[in-house]
C-alpha cells in the first residue's frame, strides 16, 4: 500500500521569506501523481499544485514550486515570498496513474504559520 | 460555475443515529468520492462513485455507504453513529485535466458531523 509521510507538524515563516515543506512517499508503482492541498481555517481543501511521476521538470505554480526527486520519493513544497494568506495546514497527497483513479493518499499534514 | 456543495454544512447527532450527507458535484463532472476527516486518522478515503457505480472503497465497516444519481450528486449515509465518527465530511468531484490527462480533484467545502 502507499503511503505518505509528512515529518514536520508545524512550520513558521517570516512574511516575504521562503519556506519548505517536506513530503515523502511510498510506492511500488512507476506511474502516479502528487499533489499538494492547502486546507485554510474555512476547511475548504484547495488544490496549491500537482506533478506526473513521468515528468522531469519540476511543477510550478506562481510563488509555489516543487522539488521532485522520484528516486528518493521525495516531493517538497517551496512556498517564496511568503504572504499572510499562505497560513493554512498543507497536505501532501498522491495518486496512482491508473485511468480513472480517484483515491487520494494523504500525509498528515504541516500546519504553516506566517508571522508578520 | 458553481464549486462542490456540500448539505448540511454542521450537524449534531446522537450515538445511535442515523445521518445522510449530500453533495452536489461541479456540473459536468461524473465522478465523486468521499472523504472523512479526524485530527487523529487525518484524512482517509471512504469511497468513490462514478456514473451511479462504487468504483472504489477505503478500509470502513459497513455502518459507511454511499450512492450516485443520474445527476452525478452523491450521499452518503452513516448508520448507527459512534462517538468516532465525529468528523469533517469531505466530498470531492473530479473532472479530466485537458493538458495532462490527470484527474484534478476538487473539494467541497465539507459537512462537520458532531456525534454526542
Amino acid at each position: 500500500a502507499q503511503t505518505v509521510t509528512q515529518s514536520q507538524p508545524e512550520m513558521s515563516v517570516q512574511e516575504a521569506e521562503t519556506v519548505t515543506l517536506s513530503c515523502t512517499y511510498d510506492t511500488s508503482e512507476s506511474d502516479y501523481y502528487l499533489f499538494w492541498y492547502k486546507q485554510p481555517p474555512s476547511r475548504q481543501m484547495i488544490l496549491v499544485i500537482r506533478q506526473e511521476a513521468y515528468k522531469q521538470q519540476n511543477a510550478t505554480e506562481n510563488r509555489f514550486s516543487v522539488n521532485f526527486q522520484k528516486a528518493a520519493k521525495s516531493f517538497s513544497l517551496k512556498i517564496s515570498d511568503s504572504q499572510l494568506g499562505d497560513a493554512a495546514m498543507y497536505f501532501c497527497a498522491y495518486r496512482r496513474g491508473i485511468q480513472g483513479a480517484q483515491k487520494l493518499v494523504f500525509g498528515q499534514g504541516t500546519r504553516l504559520t506566517i508571522n508578520p | 460555475k458553481a464549486g462542490v456543495t456540500q448539505t448540511p454544512r454542521y450537524l449534531i447527532k446522537t450515538r445511535g443515529q442515523q445521518v445522510t450527507l449530500s453533495c452536489s458535484p461541479i456540473s459536468g463532472h461524473r465522478s465523486v468520492s468521499w472523504y472523512q476527516q479526524t485530527p487523529g486518522q487525518g484524512l482517509q478515503f471512504l469511497f468513490e462513485y462514478f456514473s451511479e457505480t462504487q468504483r472504489n472503497k477505503g478500509n470502513f465497516p459497513g455502518r459507511f455507504s454511499g450512492r450516485q444519481f443520474s445527476n452525478s450528486r452523491s450521499e452518503m449515509n452513516v448508520s448507527t453513529l459512534e462517538l468516532g465518527d465525529s468528523a469533517l465530511y469531505l466530498c470531492a468531484s473530479s473532472s479530466q485535466d485537458r493538458v495532462s490527462g490527470a484527474n484534478v480533484l476538487t473539494f467541497g467545502a465539507g459537512s462537520r458531523l458532531t456525534v454526542l
